[in-house]
This record gives C-alpha cells, structure tokens and sequence, in this order.
C-alpha cells in the first residue's frame, strides 16, 4: 500500500511558466516532509522541506504547500528553467525515532525552452 | 563539501553471485539507509542502521542483508544475486538531530544489473 503517492508520473512546462508538481499522503502521523530533485545517473539531492506546524515555505524560486486536512502537498516552482527538469520525489516521515522517510513514486518534470 | 560516496557507478554480476555494495560517509551521521529505485516504483527502503552494529528491516528485506560495523560504512550484500534485483541503488546518512532538516544526503548510486 503506498502512503505517499505522486498521481502525475511526468509533467511538461514552458520556460517561464509555474510548475506545480503533487503529493498524496495517507498516514496523519507524517509530521515532516521533503522534496527532492533527481537528475539522471546521480542520486537525488535535498530541494525544501515542511514540517507540519506550517502550511507553506518558500526558498527562492521554489514553494511547498501543505494541506494537512486533504493529506496534500505541492511544489510550486515559479519561474521554471530547462535546468529544473528532473524528476521530483516527495518524502514524508512520522515522528517515530526513526527516522525513516517513505517516498512517492516520482514526477518526471520536463521545462521547454 | 560532506558526501556520502558509493564505491562503484555500474555493476555487472551473474545471477547467484554475492554481491557487496559499499557506502561510507565522512559526516558522522548516526543513520545510514538503503534504497532501490525502480521506475514507476520509486524509492523504497531496503534496510536502515541507526548506530553501528545495529541495523532495521525496510520495506523490501528479502534477498538483502546489512553490515555496519564502523559508524562511516554501510554494506548491502546481496546473498544469491538474482535478475528481479537488477535496480539502482542508493545509500543515505542522516543525523539525529531534529530528523534533520535536511532529511537525508545521498550517494550518487550504484546502477547494478545481473544477468
């Protein structure tokens, strides 16, 4: 059973243009979560984060809402560049000790120039 | 510049082989983690350690153990390499602290087929 889903296997989007990349989750323990940008042939690298206190965080061109009553999250990156196209991951985590994040199955974003 | 640094890109095994992967870290971080990527699957976690020696059951176990016996390395060995086990692999570290805010750094991969 996947607890973190990303519906939209890929995504194309004008330069210029906002893209809004989605993120389901089912467990109402998650407490934090993250998003991550992987290019080929490397592994993914750290992009923002929320913790469930908030409701949005903004770093530069990037911003992650959350929605904790829908179980929702989005990325919005605004403007996009052809150097934003990767495929995106979201991960959430619950507040086990663990440490441990699930990750959704990914959206492969594709910015045209 | 902190890594964590995967020590093969590319491996060609043959189905039945032992095969090791190996991932050290020059953090410190107390928590390592194992991860396959499959497309259309995501990342889905094999096993996890949360100090040496010590090592936790993921989502997908089976056909994988763990070795960690130095806080900086953590080995995936696969016991019986098999063809279903082709996949890319990637290590992670994380610290304890606050879960850290920035999750987890990863390793480049180890894209690994067996044929």
């Amino acid at each position: 059973d996947q607890q973190v889903k990303q519906n939209s296997p890929s995504l194309s989007v004008q330069e210029g243009r906002i893209s809004i990349l989605n993120c389901d989750y089912t467990n109402s323990m998650f407490d934090y979560f993250l998003w991550y940008k992987k290019y080929p042939a490397e592994g993914p690298t750290f992009l923002i984060s929320i913790s469930s206190i908030k409701d949005k965080n903004e770093d530069g061109r990037f911003t992650v809402f959350l929605n904790k009553s829908a179980k929702h999250l989005s990325l919005h990156i605004v403007p996009s560049q052809p150097g934003d196209s990767a495929v995106y991951f979201c991960a959430a985590s619950a507040d086990s000790g663990t440490y441990k994040y699930i990750f959704g199955t990914g959206t492969r974003l594709k910015v045209l120039a | 510049d902190v890594k964590v640094t995967q020590s093969s890109r590319y491996l060609v095994k043959r189905t039945g082989e032992k095969v090791f992967l190996e991932c050290v870290q020059d953090m410190d971080h107390e928590n390592m983690f194992w991860y396959r990527q499959d497309p259309g699957l995501g990342l889905r976690l094999i096993y996890f350690s949360y100090d040496v020696k010590m090592k936790e059951k993921g989502d997908i176990p089976e056909g994988y153990s763990v070795s960690r016996e130095k806080k900086e390395r953590f080995s995936l060995i696969l016991e019986s390499a098999s063809t279903n086990q082709t996949s890319m692999y990637l290590c992670a570290s994380s610290e304890n602290l606050n879960q850290g805010s920035y999750g987890y750094t990863f390793g480049s991969g180890t894209r690994l087929t067996v044929v």
